[in-house]
């Protein structure tokens, strides 16, 4: 069936670009989405990228996607304290219409 | 700002207690979820509803029941608590037919 991947953890020191990376199997998800929850809390939307969309920037934020490759990824730059969390990627699935979560990669950012 | 709210926020029982986590949404959604969520880890889907009076089953077999009477009320009941059923409880709603959901901030429950 249909999955997504991340890996589990990313270390970054303060200033540095954070990269966080994501797979997904399903070919005709339409939009993949950038969630980040906070300890303690619920998951908050970031960003997102239509399908037929190479890149998106936001502010620090920065999504890449090849579609070829099915491959997502999240650049932030000049990473902060406070964007210590857990980084959810998500694929939606026209086909199943639903929303597949990846695990979560936790960043830790250090000074 | 997502208008989505849970309560109670924590909850701590006693084995076998009957419990209603509540979730509500202002934003006129057709779609809500229900969440289990172990500290730091992936998410299962445990419940969804496409509307009023459609309740589904998730992708995680759990023992609690939902219903949907209104579109913005999706309360998740527990008959009887027990120490496995320990965990988080996110809920989220979405537009139909759209990807982007929207969370609320989560019940953390304890059972003892």
């Amino acid at each position: 069936g249909e999955d997504v991947e991340q890996s589990l953890f990313l270390s970054v020191r303060e200033g540095d670009s954070s990269v966080i990376n994501c797979t997904y199997t399903d070919s005709s998800s339409t939009y993949l989405y950038w969630y980040k929850q906070e300890p303690g809390a619920g998951l908050q939307l970031l960003t997102y990228i239509f399908s037929n969309m190479d890149m998106k920037q936001d502010q620090r934020l920065t999504v890449l996607l090849n579609k070829k490759d099915k491959h997502l990824s999240l650049r932030i730059a000049d990473t902060q304290t406070g964007d210590s969390a857990i980084y959810f990627c998500a694929a939606f699935s026209g086909g199943y219409n639903k929303l597949i979560f990846g695990a979560g990669t936790r960043l830790a950012v250090h000074p | 700002e997502a208008d989505i709210y849970q309560t109670p926020r924590y909850l701590v029982i006693g084995t076998g207690k009957k419990i209603t986590l509540e979730c509500s949404q202002t934003m006129g959604h057709d779609k809500m979820y229900w969440y289990q969520q172990d500290p730091g880890m992936e998410l299962h889907l445990i419940h969804y509803s496409y509307g009023v009076n459609s309740t589904e089953k998730g992708d995680l077999s759990s023992e609690s029941t939902v219903s949907r009477i209104r579109t913005e009320h999706f309360p998740l009941t527990l008959e009887s608590a027990r120490p496995s059923h320990t965990s988080q409880y996110l809920c989220a709603s979405s537009l139909q037919g759209a990807g982007e959901q929207y969370f609320g901030p989560g019940t953390r429950l304890t059972v003892t």
